[in-house]
């Protein structure tokens, strides 16, 4: 089962910052957050991961809370082509697959 | 094209009937993964082979599902006796050994299955 908590669907406006939460409550000292998103009719795409530090791409910015019990995947300047669906995924380095959930599915509106 | 390929992309068959997907990883990805997507939710993981071997299958593999990857490269996902309950995107991802450990999965667009 999933051990992160997303909200079903957000809006953002287009050029705006899109800010997407994910509560992982249970997370383990050891466990990475992961995201991912999944464009309709597509495979999922990797976008960014972290432990405990926030992190940067060119897609996206990742802000973990110091407890590390949430996160927050920010997409600086969205664009239509990223409506989507975003996933957060916790996940212990190594061999074990990727579990995902239900996502929150991002509408980016002109 | 240098990503993940599936074949065929879309397969409706009729009940009881074998279906057979292949996906041609990323060259020398030594990873590959099956996942199955029903509509509304998320990817489901299914199995996957480090090389040739397969080192793990969900409880959602029935015994009607069998996977290979006899050569360590493309992999073969077969369903036997179909049923309605299998229509769905079944998707296969691959990774090198650094992009497993790091959570970095390729995944294909996937073969969608309707089963009448």
């Amino acid at each position: 089962d999933a051990k992160t908590t997303q909200p079903p669907s957000m809006d953002c406006a287009e050029g705006r910052a899109a800010n997407l939460p994910c509560n992982h409550s249970t997370i383990s000292g050891n466990e990475y957050v992961y995201w991912y998103r999944q464009i309709h009719s597509q495979g999922p795409q990797y976008i960014i991961h972290g432990l405990k530090n926030n992190e940067t791409n060119e897609m996206a910015s990742l802000i973990i809370t110091e407890d590390r019990k949430s996160s927050t995947l920010i997409l600086p300047h969205a664009t239509l082509r990223d409506t989507a669906v975003y996933y957060c995924i916790v996940r212990y380095p190594g061999n074990t697959p990727l579990v995902f959930g239900k996502g929150t599915r991002l509408s980016v509106i002109a | 094209d240098t990503g993940v390929s599936q074949d065929p992309r879309h397969k409706i068959t009729k009940r009881g009937q074998n279906v057979t997907f292949r996906c041609d990883p990323i060259s020398e990805h030594n990873r590959l993964y099956w996942y199955r997507q029903t509509l509304g939710q998320g990817p489901e993981f299914l199995t996957y082979f480090q090389n040739e071997a397969q080192l793990e299958k969900s409880r959602l593999l029935s015994d009607r599902f069998s996977a290979e990857r006899p050569k360590g490269s493309f992999s073969t996902l077969e369903i036997q006796r179909t049923e309605q309950g299998d229509s769905a995107m079944y998707l296969c991802a691959s990774s090198g050994l650094a992009g497993a450990n790091t959570g970095e999965l390729f995944f294909g667009e996937g073969s969608r299955l309707t089963v009448l």
